[in-house]
């Protein structure tokens, strides 16, 4: 079956600087991969997605890119501010069903 | 501004008690999934319905969970009797059809002591 790999586990950067999160997937019939969301006490939320079709997608400061050759993909934030601090989870699918990676804790100091 | 809700937030309760969490998706969503997260093991999917009909549950131990969705409007998971293993946050998200956005609910804590 699937699987995810994510990195780093934990990811401190500069208020202003860019923060980038990796994931790899074993899958290559994977053909979809979003990007979620979690902080303290709440659910995930969807920040991003992207299709095998895509190969790169922004959204204002965050953008994904996917390499379907080496199957990987990547979360970039650029300009982080204090509330980007969060957990990040990777997640790729070929049905309904998501397979998550492990997810980034990523601060933002001021 | 539509959410999946689910109640109840927190639940303390002593092993072997039963526990039900219950979820509302979005309305007009169609495809309901049950996640647990711990630390150790993060988010895994425990099951799935889409039109009310299960479509995998391959994740959940069978011996003492069970989901149901009762209607459209309503999911259900139910642990009986619970264990201290169980301890987790339980997550419920919706989605419209395959390989759509999945939106989360806030979560269940649930403790069994």
């Amino acid at each position: 079956g699937e699987n995810v790999e994510q990195h780093p586990s934990t990811l401190s950067v500069q208020e202003g600087d860019s923060a980038v999160i990796k994931c790899t997937y074993s899958d290559s019939a994977s053909n979809y991969f979003p990007w979620y969301k979690q902080e303290l006490g709440k659910g995930p939320q969807l920040i991003i997605d992207i299709r095998s079709n895509v190969g790169e997608k922004k959204d204002q400061r965050i953008a994904v890119t996917l390499n379907k050759t080496a199957k990987h993909f990547s979360l970039h934030i650029t300009e982080t501010q204090p509330e980007d601090s969060a957990v990040y989870f990777c997640a790729a699918s070929k049905t309904d069903k998501l397979i998550f990676g492990t997810g980034t804790r990523l601060q933002v100091f001021p | 501004d539509a959410r999946v809700t689910q109640t109840p937030r927190d639940k303390v309760t002593e092993m072997g008690q039963e526990v039900t969490m219950r979820c509302q998706p979005i309305l007009g969503h169609n495809t309901v999934f049950w996640y647990r997260q711990t630390m150790m093991q993060g988010l895994e999917l425990l099951a799935y319905f889409r039109n009310r009909a299960p479509l995998d549950d391959s994740g959940m131990p069978k011996d003492r969970f069970s989901a149901e969705m009762p209607d459209a409007t309503l999911a259900t998971l139910k642990i009986q009797p619970s264990e201290p293993r169980d301890s987790a946050v339980y997550f419920c998200a919706s989605g419209f059809g395959g390989l759509e956005t999945q939106y989360f609910g806030p979560g269940t804590r649930l403790l069994v002591l």
